[in-house]
Formats: C-alpha cells, structure tokens, sequence
C-alpha cells in the first residue's frame, strides 16, 4: 500500500526557507495517472493547498503563495520537495504530503502523509 | 469564486447516524467533492470521492458505515452505528484546472 513520509527541520527561523520532503513508497512518482502535492494545517485553522507537481515537472501553486513556493520533484529517488521561502510565524503548520487523482479521475486527494510540525520561531 | 463552506462543528450520539454537509458556492453545483477524515490520534485519511448524481468511490478500508450523497449544491457524508473513533475533524474538497479548494472542516463530536 501506498505510503507518504514528510522529513525536514521541525523548527526554521523566521525569514528562511522551509524545505520539506516528501518520500513515496510503494508507487512511482512516475505514474502518469497522479499528482502529488502539499497541504498545510496551521495550528487550530482548516487545510490549506499549497501546490501540486506532475512527475514531468508541471506545477500548480496557490495565489496566495505563488511567490514564495517551488515544489519540484526528483524521479530517480521517488520523492518530491517543498521550498518556502521567507517564512513567519504565520507559516507554523502542520504540512502534510498527498497524492492526488488525475483529469480523468479527479484532483483529489487519495492518499496522505501523516504530517509533520514546523515552527517559525527565532 | 469556488468555495466549499462546512458547518464548524457537529454532534451525535454513539450508535447513532450523523450527516455532514458541504455546500459548494453559486456556479459550481455541478462540482464533484472528496470527503477526508483528520482524526486527532491516527492522521487523515481519504474516505470517498463524491460525485453529483451521488455515486461515491470510498478509499481502502473504508467501512460501510461511511456513505455519500448530493442533492443541488450540496454534498453529504452520512455515518452510521456511530463509535467513539469517528470523533474527528471531516473535510471536504474540490478542485478546478490547477487549484485545489478544501472546506473549513466539521469537527464532530461522538456523545
């Protein structure tokens, strides 16, 4: 069965970069038939999407986000990253990895990471 | 604009049937929605992509106790024979070419 596992820093200092990864087991990132993506949950709120990438490299990122997001992802190691640059406080989240369905099926989530606790704090 | 909006917070009592509700924005009736399940102790978990005419494709494992339906804008998560683990917070989703739109999220309370 499909797993998801976020690894990174727990803790980034306001103004760097957050970088997340996330490792795929039992799948290939390479399937032609899913997205994979980031969500995010900051503490007490609801889910936000940060973006989506297609094995090829194709990405989709939130507006609200766009200008500091990359996600990027590397085939040969079955994985995917997330970059956030300039962080804030208001950036501690829970972020979770996923991956998704396609245009025939639908860009839903199907499968999820168990997430992982970033703090912005100095 | 593509919004799915979510009553905060509901309650039923164990052994009973609870029904969630998702209603998506003006325009977008036609939408399908997926239900996910964040539950406190085990993390989220995919339940069911829930389609307009009702029809639903639940994600592995996923009890029978868990079923969808759709009527208009609205999107519906029933579930029944209630149990002290279904206390958790249950999120709908949508999507459109290159975005992805969750609701605020249901936190239900099992009594």
């Amino acid at each position: 069965q499909l797993h998801l596992q976020e690894s990174g820093p727990g803790l980034v200092r306001p103004s760097e970069t957050l970088s997340l990864t996330c490792i795929v087991s039992d799948a290939s990132i390479r399937s032609r038939s899913h997205y994979w993506g980031w969500i995010r949950q900051p503490p007490g709120k609801g889910l936000e999407w940060i973006g989506t990438i297609y094995y090829s490299g194709h990405t989709y990122y939130n507006p609200s986000l766009k200008t500091r997001v990359t996600i990027s992802v590397d085939t040969s190691k079955n994985q995917f990253s997330l970059n956030l640059t300039s962080v804030t406080a208001a950036d501690t989240a829970v972020y979770y990895c996923a991956r998704e369905g396609d245009i025939l099926t639908g860009y839903y989530v199907d499968y999820w990471g168990q997430g992982t606790l970033v703090t912005v704090s100095s | 604009q593509l919004v799915l909006t979510q009553s905060p917070s509901a309650s039923a009592s164990l052994g009973a049937s609870v029904k969630l509700t998702c209603t998506l924005s003006s325009g977008h009736s036609n939408y399908a929605i997926a239900w996910h399940q964040h539950h406190p102790v085990k993390g989220p978990r995919y339940l069911m992509k829930l389609n307009t005419d009702g029809s639903h494709n639940k994600g592995d494992g996923i009890p029978d106790r868990f079923s969808g339906s759709s009527s208009g804008a609205e999107r519906y998560l029933t579930i029944s024979s209630l149990q002290s683990d279904d206390e958790a917070d249950y999120y709908c989703q949508t999507w459109g070419t290159g975005m992805r739109v969750f609701g605020g999220g249901t936190k239900l309370t099992v009594l």
